[in-house]
């Protein structure tokens, strides 16, 4: 069983530039969310994909924006890059719509620096 | 609206002794209740979750974790720390009502001095 992949690793922008973050979920899981991770603090919830279509998404401005693909892997893409957006992205897979209570499984993460 | 607190931003204990990692959550109705561990450069790995069935509920490495409703309170535990238990941990809580979002506390700090 495939675990929850993202790349790249680690990636360096600089300010008003756009990115685009990536993930593959875990074999059998059909939903995806993405979180953001400031240093030093919680992950922040982004948004949610389930079979293709945005299920939910927190406080984030639009030019944070999301796909998921027919084999449920997903992409986060962010805009006109700001300094705050400075952070560790996480994707996380599970395998229903409602994951109150199933568990969400973690990638690594990318850690993405804006100059 | 649902929120999370977690008392300590960093915690140290001596091997071998207990671990006690405080967490306290807001919600109108009991919602469903995880901890995760984190370790560095690595993804969040979740230890053990509440989905209002026993209140005591048990994780993996040792730790378990107490559902108070009364006290509004999750705390994790581990009677005997390890050093390899060093990390960051977070508290994490979702609604019992149909909806998607989790939101995590800052995190916990664990240090484990020898």
């Amino acid at each position: 069983e495939t675990g929850v992949t993202q790349s790249p690793t680690h990636l360096i922008k600089t300010r008003g530039q756009q990115v685009t973050l990536r993930c593959s979920s875990q074999s059998g899981h059909n939903t995806v969310s993405w979180y953001q991770q400031a240093l030093g603090q919680g992950p922040q919830f982004i948004f949610q994909y389930y079979r293709e279509e945005e299920n939910g998404r927190g406080n984030f401005p639009p030019r944070f924006s999301g796909l998921q693909f027919p084999n449920y892997s997903s992409e986060l893409n962010v805009n006109a890059l700001e300094l705050d957006d400075s952070a560790l992205y996480l994707c996380a897979s599970s395998s229903k719509r409602e994951a109150s209570t199933d568990t969400q499984y973690f990638g690594p993460g990318t850690r993405l620096t804006v100059l | 609206a649902q929120s999370v607190t977690q008392l300590g931003s960093h915690v140290s204990v001596s091997e071998g002794a207990l671990v006690l990692l405080r967490c306290n959550y807001s919600s109108s109705v009991p919602p469903y209740l995880f901890w995760y561990v984190q370790y560095p450069n690595q993804g969040l790995q979740l230890l053990l979750k509440y989905t209002s069935a026993a209140t005591l509920v048990k994780g993996i490495n040792g730790f378990e974790a107490e559902f108070k409703k009364s006290e509004t309170s999750f705390h994790l535990t581990k009677p005997s720390a390890h050093m390899s238990d060093a990390a960051e941990y977070f508290c994490a809580v979702t609604p019992n009502t149909g909806g998607f979002k989790t939101i995590f506390g800052a995190g916990t700090r664990l240090f484990v001095k020898a």
